[in-house]
């Protein structure tokens, strides 16, 4: 599996957008680039998946450029209740038995 | 709410005592992933079962077992507690065969090994 890097925290205000990058070098042809977001004492819940491109939906939007060695998390207009931990996986995506891996994650905090 | 409830919500064990923790998939859902999340770390896979049987195992020792029912619900079972064993234990549940198969989390067990 692709290891994958990003940074371990990230400070925002409310109203910014979030922008969020994972270094993957190692991803191969058939995976997909997965995020999740963790509250504390919660499980993971997943937010978005893409594969090239472009990818949004109602939560947020996923930028991965041509050749995918790296992905942007876009959180627009956070909010206080998006403070979390967001995790970038990499994958066969959705379908792949769900043996997920999960590195250390962006600890993002939004202040008021 | 994702559907997948575990039980119990936290628990206290004793170094060497054995403990049991359990799942409870979506409803539709036939397989039973659990991860171990220690404290200010990403969770780490334990296993998965599919039908009843193992289906993938991550890098955890022998000590760590599962079940799966045929309702689909799951136990995980550690012996031989260790202090390093603390840890937020996490199901997820999916349907494999589906190209949508996303992965819904419980909310945790917190286990605290003294």
């Amino acid at each position: 599996l692709a290891k994958t890097t990003q940074p371990i925290s990230m400070d925002s205000y409310e109203g910014q957008e979030v922008n969020i990058t994972c270094s993957h070098n190692n991803i191969a042809t058939n995976d997909y680039i997965t995020w999740y977001q963790q509250f504390p004492s919660q499980g993971p819940r997943f937010i978005i998946q893409g594969y090239k491109t472009k990818v949004t939906n109602e939560v947020a939007s996923l930028f991965i450029p041509a050749d995918r060695k790296s992905s942007t998390l876009s959180l627009p207009r956070v909010s206080l209740s998006d403070t979390a931990v967001y995790y970038c996986l990499v994958g066969e995506g959705l379908n792949a038995g769900n043996m997920l891996t999960f590195g250390g994650g962006t600890r993002l905090m939004v202040k008021p | 709410e994702t559907g997948v409830t575990q039980s119990p919500t936290h628990l206290i064990k004793t170094r060497g005592q054995q403990v049991t923790l359990r799942c409870s998939s979506q409803s539709g859902h036939n397989t039973v992933s659990w991860y171990q999340q220690a404290l200010g770390q990403g969770p780490q896979f334990i296993f998965q079962y599919y039908r009843e049987e193992e289906n993938g195992r991550g890098n955890f020792p022998p000590r760590f077992s599962g079940l799966q029912f045929p309702n689909y619900s799951s136990e995980l079972n550690v012996n031989a507690l260790e202090l390093d064993d603390s840890a937020l234990y996490l199901c997820a549940s999916s349907r494999l065969g589906r190209g949508d198969a996303e992965a819904f989390f419980g909310q945790g067990t917190r286990l605290t090994v003294v």
